[in-house]
């Protein structure tokens, strides 16, 4: 059990467009799930934490304009990149807990490559 | 905020041998302290785990130690294989939000 899901695995898009990624806990429902950046070689950058039904929580330097986070769902968060840029290109992951303390169940991850 | 610190950025050792990383965190608050092995372009996967009421967590051939006082924690793993070669990240939470240290490049030699 505990699998976590994320669409597109990889995306390559024009810099100007905006791109969706969705983040699936498939066999539980999470109470939170979190969005990553990671940049080749690298440690996970927490992005913004996403809570069912209300608004995300973004870390300090994040844009939130630009990144648009809903969780619409307890098992569905997307995290939408807008009017992307080469600099947005990294390796976005997803991560899911079912309650507080539990272990994070990481998702695959997403490579958005932006021309 | 909280800051996780990991040492070394690199480590090689030869197959058999132990390889040890260490990660120190800076907010006392900070009870969960998980370590995960991530290998190239994948998801990174829980090795093992220790939560701030406990000192010691052993499975198999990894282990973890965790220091309150000091604030450090410790990866060991014991009898090393060509197969855990990985990076490693060390991570603190609170209250649910995780801070990440930089990582660890494991590489075993046969």
């Amino acid at each position: 059990g505990a699998v976590v899901s994320q669409h597109p695995s990889w995306v390559i898009c024009k810099s100007g467009t905006s791109v969706k990624i969705e983040c699936r806990s498939l066999d539980f429902q999470a109470t939170t799930m979190f969005w990553y950046r990671q940049f080749p070689k690298q440690s996970l950058m927490l992005m913004a934490t996403s809570n069912e039904g209300s608004k995300a929580t973004y870390e300090q330097g994040v844009e939130k304009d630009k990144f648009l986070i809903n969780h619409a769902s307890l098992t569905l968060s997307t995290l939408t990149v807008t009017s992307a840029h080469p600099e947005d290109s990294s390796f976005y992951i997803c991560s899911a807990v079912r309650s507080r303390g539990d272990e994070q169940y990481f998702g695959p991850g997403t490579r958005l490559t932006v021309t | 905020g909280e800051n996780v610190e990991q040492h070394p950025s690199t480590l090689s050792v030869q197959e058999g041998d132990s390889a040890v990383i260490k990660c120190t965190y800076s907010d006392s608050a900070s009870n969960y302290f998980p370590w995960y092995k991530q290998e190239l372009g994948k998801r990174p996967q829980l090795i093992i785990d220790i939560r701030s009421n406990v000192g010691e967590k052993k499975d198999q051939r990894i282990a973890v130690t965790l220091n309150k006082t000091a604030k450090h924690f410790s990866l060991h793993i014991t009898e090393t294989q060509p197969e855990d070669s990985a990076v490693y990240f060390c991570a603190a939470f609170k209250s649910g939000k995780s801070t990440f240290g930089d990582g660890t490049t494991l590489t075993v030699k046969p």
